[in-house]
């Protein structure tokens, strides 16, 4: 059973460069949503997704885009990555119950280094 | 927008006290959850409230959700060693599903 998948675990990029942060899980969850984890920030949400053609943003959108084409996958694209996009990125899914989420499921995390 | 906001941000304790963490939501919530964090990890659920007043356990973890759906607690007894990480309150509320983290309470532990 693998859950949540995130890869890569370790990036580094130049400033400039794009990149896609994938993520897949196989527990036909409706909800993904992308967090950032900053030292003192906790985790805050960047764009998140109800199901498969549905995307909606976050707290912190800026600089990344995002799209749901199937169930399973919801990549994160950094489109002109910056210093200021130095993170750990953390992918969860959850199954939405009648009113509200239930446990999400969080990936292994990427720790992405911009220079 | 929702705004979920946890105290303290650090807390170290000696072995054996116990330890409490606070959050509280600018709105009302449709329900709280609660993880861990443990160092270098990933946040792992520990629980889900729903109802108002209501009050879970697990073990030596008890766990408690405001009369108004806008405040919540954990409170660790008897503290130990593998208590150690930080501990994030969730929110949900309205229809949209969105979760939003706290700032969360890092606990330490001296054996």
């Amino acid at each position: 059973n693998a859950g949540v998948t995130q890869t890569p675990k370790f990036q580094v990029l130049k400033t400039g460069q794009s990149m896609t942060l994938q993520c897949a899980q196989d527990m036909n969850h409706e909800y993904m949503s992308w967090y950032r984890q900053d030292p003192g920030m906790g985790l805050r949400l960047i764009h998140y997704s109800v199901g498969a053609g549905i995307t909606d943003q976050g707290e912190v959108p800026n600089g990344y885009n995002v799209s749901r084409s199937t169930t399973e996958d919801f990549p994160l694209r950094l489109l002109s990555a910056a210093p200021s996009q130095t993170s750990v990125y953390f992918c969860a899914s959850s199954y939405t119950g009648w009113v509200s989420n239930t446990e999400a499921f969080f990936g292994q995390g990427t720790r992405l280094t911009v220079v | 927008g929702q705004q979920v906001m946890q105290i303290p941000q650090y807390q170290h304790v000696q072995e054996g006290e116990d330890f409490t963490t606070y959050c509280n939501s600018s709105t009302t919530l449709s329900n709280i959850q609660w993880y861990k964090q443990r160092p270098g990890g990933h946040p792992v659920f520990l629980i889900q409230l729903v109802k108002s007043g209501e009050v879970k356990k697990q073990k030596r973890l008890t766990f408690q959700f405001g009369e108004a759906k806008k405040n919540s607690s954990l409170h660790i007894t008897a503290t130990q060693t593998t208590d150690v990480g930080t501990y994030f309150c969730a929110g949900s509320g309205g229809s949209n599903y969105k979760l939003t983290f706290g700032k969360g309470t890092l606990l330490t532990v001296n054996p």
